[in-house]
Parts: C-alpha cells; structure tokens; sequence
C-alpha cells in the first residue's frame, strides 16, 4: 500500500527558529510537491521538486528531495507567524510516459509559529 | 481571470439525497482532478479526467460519479448522499505540457454535510 508519511503532524515554534518538516513516501517516484493551506482555505503550490536532489528556496522555504531515501524535507529558516498553517507534501504517482499527474498526499503538518 | 472556482461553497443533504458539485477553470487546462478532504486524513483523489470526455478513478471513487463534457467543466455527483461523504472536497486542474513547471491549481474547496 502506498503511503506518505508527515512528521511532524503539529509543530509549535517560535519565531526566529529553524526547523524541518519530514515526508517520507513508499513508492518509486521522482516528482514531489510541497502545498500550503491556510485555515478554511484552498491549497497553495510552493515547489515542485522534480528529480533526486532537487533543492528549491522561496523565502524563509527550503524544500528538498531524495529519491534514492524515499525523503523530502521541508526547511523553516527564522520562522515568522505568517508561516503558520497546514502543509502538505505530495507524491506524483501518475504514469511517466503520459504527462498526468496523480498525486497521493500526505496528512499534512499544522505549523503554528509563535511570536 | 478566475482560476478555478466551485458551486456551492456550502451544502447540507439528507442521507438518500443526490447533487452535483461543479468545477469549472478558466486556464484551458487539460486535466482536472476531484478531491475529499478529511481531518487527519490529506486530500484523497476521487476521480480525475486527462482531458474533454475522459474520467479515471482515483483513490476513493465508490459513491461518486463524474463528468467531463466541456475541457473547463468538471462535474462530481453523488447519486444518494451517505454520511460518510460528508467532506470537504476540492476540485484542482492542471497544464502538464511541460512537467518541469506543472502542479495543480485548486479551488476554493466545497464544504458538504450530509445529515
């Protein structure tokens, strides 16, 4: 059964700290996304990381992948409280040879940042 | 342009009861995708479409039906609403002609109650 695994599920922090969100998946895939979404609202993209060892930065964001490890990391450098809300990482499960892109989400990390 | 938008935002069934969600995108996007979410649970894919008169299942299809008549329409049915169906659920298209860039746009989500 495939699955993809966030840990933490809640992570309390305060501002100016660093701090990292784990994915792990169980099957092969070399396409991964990181989603954010505010409360009562939809999903917003903030990377798509597209092969082993794809690093993207978006501001106080880091996001990373591994495919060999099955591992994505999201990175939280000097965190603010407008980072606060639920992310979600996402595999692409669809078929390579196509262009669709099914994706298997994680349950997602409430992220509350403290002032 | 409005991206993706969703009717209703809100709806209460009674168990037995059908409607239809609708998911229309303004992108002339090929693929379109319906979602449920659940607490603790992610987004689960229900069904998606490749492109104007195709649907697949995703993950958790039982209970629904889908139509794709036009490329910027997605419609998602329930033919006798269950309690278990009461979600959030979200609609999401996408491009996916160059992979390299593509994720998924979402809607503002659909919050259904069935009583």
């Amino acid at each position: 059964e495939l699955k993809v695994e966030q840990n933490p599920l809640f992570l309390s922090m305060q501002e100016g700290k660093n701090y990292t969100i784990y994915c792990n998946y169980s099957t092969t895939s070399d396409r991964l996304y990181w989603y954010r979404q505010d409360p009562g609202k939809s999903l917003e993209s903030l990377f798509v990381l597209l092969s082993n060892g794809a690093v993207k930065q978006e501001g106080r964001l880091m996001a990373s992948l591994d495919t060999k490890a099955r591992l994505s990391t999201l990175h939280i450098t000097a965190a603010v409280h407008d980072l606060s809300a639920t992310y979600f990482c996402a595999v692409d499960v669809g078929d390579y040879g196509g262009a669709t892109n099914k994706l298997i989400f994680g349950t997602g990390t409430l992220l509350a940042v403290q002032p | 342009n409005a991206g993706v938008t969703q009717t209703p935002k809100f709806r209460v069934l009674k168990t037995g009861q059908s409607m239809t969600l609708l998911c229309a995108q303004d992108m002339n996007h090929e693929y379109m995708y319906w979602y449920r979410q659940d607490p603790g649970m992610g987004l689960r894919l229900i069904h998606y479409s490749v492109g104007e008169g195709t649907t697949a299942k995703g993950e958790v299809p039982d209970g629904y039906n889908v139509s794709r008549l036009k490329k910027q329409n997605f419609l998602l049915g329930l033919e006798s609403a269950a309690p278990s169906q009461t979600s959030v659920y979200f609609c999401a298209s996408s491009y996916s002609r160059d992979r390299s860039t593509d994720t998924q746009y979402f809607g503002p989500g659909t919050r259904l109650t069935v009583l």
